[in-house]
């Protein structure tokens, strides 16, 4: 089964601060994704991955930054972290191998900024 | 772009009633289609998928059939039980390694 974990469940910060969220994943996927959840806005992709020091920006990367220095593990950064970065994060990660592109979502991080 | 359109929540239904959510799309090409499903606290899970006109998807009782005349990617399932209780999200792939999601349903499930 693939797992894609997700180094915290909950985080509280302050504003201001840096905050990084660490993903990992070990099915030996090529492509990883951050998104963040809102209530009735969906999935939005922040950011995405198709190869080691690869980024794409996703729609909303505003505020944000990502590192992938490891196949397995793609971390999302935020610089200065503001109340409206306040969400749950997900991070996923899929397989450019064949047609079907479905993605491994891990567990979340529920972030607060205060 | 793509873009998927779901209907909107919440429903509330009761134990062994029908549970239909329409999904429609936009896309250019031939997506492939899916739904995901979020249990509470928990993150995305597949529940199931189809990459072609009239394909039909099914796992744990659901089903959704590929319609490219209606561009649309219904959920149903006969009898809803309350662990089917979550948020169900329907999706699409065309291009650019991403997927398009929709706004998301919350279901749920009363005894």
């Amino acid at each position: 089964d693939v797992k894609v974990t997700q180094s915290s469940r909950y985080l509280v910060k302050r504003t201001g601060e840096k905050v990084f969220l660490e993903c990992v994943q070990d099915m030996d996927h090529e492509n990883m994704f951050w998104y963040r959840q809102d209530p009735g806005l969906g999935l939005r992709l922040i950011y995405f991955s198709y190869d080691v020091k690869m980024k794409e920006k996703g729609d909303i990367p505003e505020g944000y930054s990502v590192s992938r220095e490891k196949k397995e593990r793609f971390s999302l950064i935020l610089e200065s972290a503001s109340t409206n970065q306040t969400s749950m994060y997900l991070c996923a990660s899929s397989s450019p191998k064949g047609a079907i592109r479905e993605q491994y979502f891990g567990p979340g991080t529920r972030l607060t900024v205060t | 772009g793509d873009s998927v359109t779901q209907m909107e929540g919440p429903v509330t239904l009761s134990e062994e009633a029908c549970l239909t959510i329409n999904c429609t799309y936009t896309a250019t090409g031939y997506p492939s289609l899916f739904w995901y499903v979020q249990y509470p606290g928990e993150g995305l899970q597949l529940l199931l998928k189809a990459t072609k006109a009239d394909d039909k998807g099914s796992n744990k009782g659901f089903e959704a059939t590929y319609r490219k005349e209606t561009t649309s990617f219904h959920l149903e399932k006969g009898s809803v039980q309350v662990s089917d209780s979550a948020v169900y999200f329907c999706a699409l792939y065309s291009n650019d390694y991403k997927l398009s999601f929709g706004a998301g349903t919350t279901v749920t499930v009363r005894a």
